[in-house]
């Protein structure tokens, strides 16, 4: 079964630490991005990737750092830097970042709370 | 300026009943494509139906269509024959061809849709 899967599903963060989200995907797809959800907000970009070994920041990528060492990973560590970090964090990808009728596919998320 | 607005932040609709979904945008480009996704209670976010800017027709996807129109800037879903399983959270999405967009998805803020049986 193709899909993307994203562990752990909840996650709970002491303040001052840094902790990683793991996200992996075998649909084989060149891109791969990291959103965050808040309650009644619709989806923030954080950094996204379009080949491996290479990522852009998104719209909030402050306080969060990225890899992208292999095609199917694309881990997210969320640093104490990020102020705000408690949300809802859904990992996605593509196969054709650059053609307008690309279609992200999404993993089933990591909820993360800090304490 | 918000580039999608979905109006309804919530809808209750009774079961086998068709539901719009609506979803307005903002933007200059003339090359533009627009999605829809669904968000269940579980998290996931699940694409349903895509509508480019030059397409002709209406897409459709099963019970799920799009009802486009271009010179108004919006693009509404339509459910029909609603199942209780349609309650979620709905999302609009666009992507502009312009490069200063990086090819990126604008969201709306989404409309929670509940099915009465």
């Amino acid at each position: 079964d193709g899909g993307i899967t994203q562990s752990p599903k909840y996650l709970f963060r002491k303040e001052g630490q840094n902790v990683t989200l793991s996200c992996e995907q075998n649909l084989n797809h060149d891109a791969m991005y990291w959103y965050r959800q808040d309650p009644g907000q619709g989806l923030r970009l954080i950094y996204y990737s379009q080949i491996v070994n290479d990522f852009q920041k998104g719209d909030i990528a402050e306080g969060y750092s990225v890899s992208r060492e292999k095609k199917e990973s694309f881990p997210l560590t969320v640093t104490s830097a990020q102020k705000n970090p408690t949300a809802f964090y859904l990992c996605a990808s593509s196969r054709n970042p650059v053609s307008l009728t690309d279609t992200q596919y999404f993993g089933p998320g990591t909820r993360l709370t800090v304490l | 300026a918000q580039k999608i607005t979905q109006t309804q932040p919530g809808m209750f609709v009774q079961e086998k009943e068709a539901v719009t979904l609506d979803c307005t945008y903002d933007t200059s480009d003339q090359s533009y494509g627009l999605f829809w996704y669904k968000q269940p209670s579980s998290g996931e976010m699940i694409f349903l139906i895509y509508q480019g800017s030059y397409d002709e027709q209406n897409a459709t996807e099963g019970r799920y269509s799009l009802n486009f129109q271009k010179a108004r800037k919006s693009a509404n879903l339509v459910i029909s024959a609603s199942q209780l399983g349609d309650s979620a959270m709905y999302f609009c999405a666009m992507r502009e061809a312009r490069m200063d967009s990086n090819y990126q998805l604008i969201w709306g803020a989404g409309t929670k849709l509940i099915i009465k049986p």
